[in-house]
């Protein structure tokens, strides 16, 4: 039973243009969610957060919207540049454990 | 740099053997979490600890054992490996002090085990 889903293995965008990755959940449980992102051999970096209570966060060139109602999540980056090229990862605070989805491969071409 | 460390970086073994993986948390966080990504997965939880004491468990095999010790760093033991167990296990720190949920937790490197 997958509680966080990131439907789309992949995603390739232009440099500049905007990136939009997207997660959905299905335990209403979930306050808080983070994004992290990956590259190879190297661990999980934290990126932004959202709590339950808001519907936007925004931190830079990245802005995650909440949409409690459709148990959806999404993180905007723009502009997007080449060095984001990386695997994101949604994740849900479960209480003691953040879940994960299986991530999205992010390929900014220049 | 998350200021969580891990050793060893990789680590290269036979079936059947035991592996102790090590990870020192970010100063002054007193959780300590374990998960394990396998090729083409998500990052698995497998336990946490807080100040020494095992608070929450997941997909944890019972081959598997791990501890926290005074010092706050924390040992994931390995043990009657299995190709099967070949993946990237992963530590990551909070503060989290009375296990409420929305705070962030910040990764290590990780440890690649691969079991031959």
């Amino acid at each position: 039973d997958q509680q966080v889903k990131q439907n789309s293995p992949s995603l390739s965008v232009q440099e500049g243009r905007i990136s939009i990755l997207n997660c959905d959940y299905t335990n209403s449980m979930f306050d808080y969610f983070l994004w992290y992102k990956k590259y190879p051999a190297e661990g999980p970096t934290f990126l932004i957060s959202i709590s339950s209570i808001k519907d936007k966060n925004e931190d830079g060139r990245f802005t995650v919207f909440l949409n409690k109602s459709a148990k959806h999540l999404s993180l905007h980056i723009v502009p997007s540049q080449p060095g984001d090229s990386a695997v994101y990862f949604c994740a849900a605070d479960g209480s003691e454990k953040l879940v994960f989805g299986k991530g999205t491969k992010l390929t900014v071409n220049p | 740099d998350s200021g969580v460390t891990q050793t060893p970086k990789h680590l290269i073994t036979a079936t059947g053997q035991r592996v102790t993986l090590r990870c020192s948390p970010r100063s002054g966080d007193l959780s300590v979490y374990w998960y394990q990504q396998s090729l083409d997965q998500g990052l698995q939880f497998l336990i946490q600890y807080y100040n020494g004491e095992e608070r929450a468990k997941g997909n944890i095999l019972e081959r598997f054992s791990a501890q926290q010790f005074p010092d706050l760093h924390s040992e994931l033991n390995l043990s009657s490996l299995e190709l099967g167990d070949s993946a990237l296990y992963f530590c990551a720190s909070s503060v989290r002090t009375s296990g409420g949920a929305g705070e962030t937790q910040y990764f290590g490197p990780g440890t690649r085990l691969l079991v031959l």
